[in-house]
């Protein structure tokens, strides 16, 4: 077991660019959720799915930002026209309920997005 | 709406102990937990709790709930200067997004 995975580690980007991240979560993981951290502060729920379909989307996911998981197995969060607000980490996490566990939530590294 | 409170900084001697509090507002919460994060890295989840728990011991680590405050308390023992990082509490239902605090700071000093 590898752990979440995601790419790229670090992106900069100018504003009004498009950016795409890539997120692999730990193997038979049905969950997958994406959060938003800014220095400071703890991470923010964007979005999540279990399996191919999203259950939630924050009201803080604008109409820019977008979110797949095609075959319910890694899945990728898409920045559209670039805003500098947009510069946080991007932090990624999977879970799996099993037993009485809770669906713990473990995290992959974070995408560092810098909009100049 | 849902909140998580923390104080934001705790500073402590090597082998003493550490205490980091929290308390939340969600009475329909069912899981809390305690994530670790070092500088530049993602979340590291160190313990969880259910809800109708009052209290979880993990080797250093103990958690007690007291669910009728709403308060969460993370204890470390013997603490360490490698466990110098922020510490975060969060809630949820289970399988939902997680409501996070700003985080604790824990320096620790040798």
């Amino acid at each position: 077991d590898t752990g979440v995975s995601q790419n790229p580690r670090h992106k900069i980007t100018k504003r009004g660019q498009n950016v795409t991240f890539r997120c692999d979560p730990i193997s038979e993981h049905n969950r997958l959720y994406w959060y938003r951290q800014t220095l400071g502060q703890g991470p923010e729920f964007l979005t999540y799915f279990q399996n191919e379909a999203q259950l939630e989307k924050s009201r803080l996911l604008s109409d820019r930002f977008s979110a797949e998981r095609p075959k319910g197995s890694f899945s990728t969060l898409e920045i559209q026209r670039t805003e500098q607000g947009d510069s946080a980490m991007y932090l990624c996490a999977s879970s799996f309920r099993e037993g009485r566990t809770g669906y713990e939530q473990y995290f992959g590294p974070g995408t560092r997005l810098t909009v100049t | 709406g849902e909140d998580v409170e923390q104080s934001l900084f705790l500073s402590v001697r090597e082998g003493d102990s550490s205490v980091i509090n929290c308390t939340y507002t969600d009475s329909s919460s069912t899981y809390l937990y305690w994530y670790k994060q070092e500088p530049g890295a993602g979340l590291q989840l160190l313990t969880y709790i259910f809800s109708n728990m009052d209290m979880k011991q993990d080797q250093r680590l103990t958690v007690l709930l007291n669910k009728k405050d709403k308060h969460l308390s993370l204890r470390i023992a013997d603490t360490q200067t490698g466990d110098s990082a922020i510490y975060f509490c969060a809630e949820n239902q289970a399988g939902t997004a997680l409501i996070f605090g700003k985080g604790t700071t824990l320096s620790v000093s040798s």
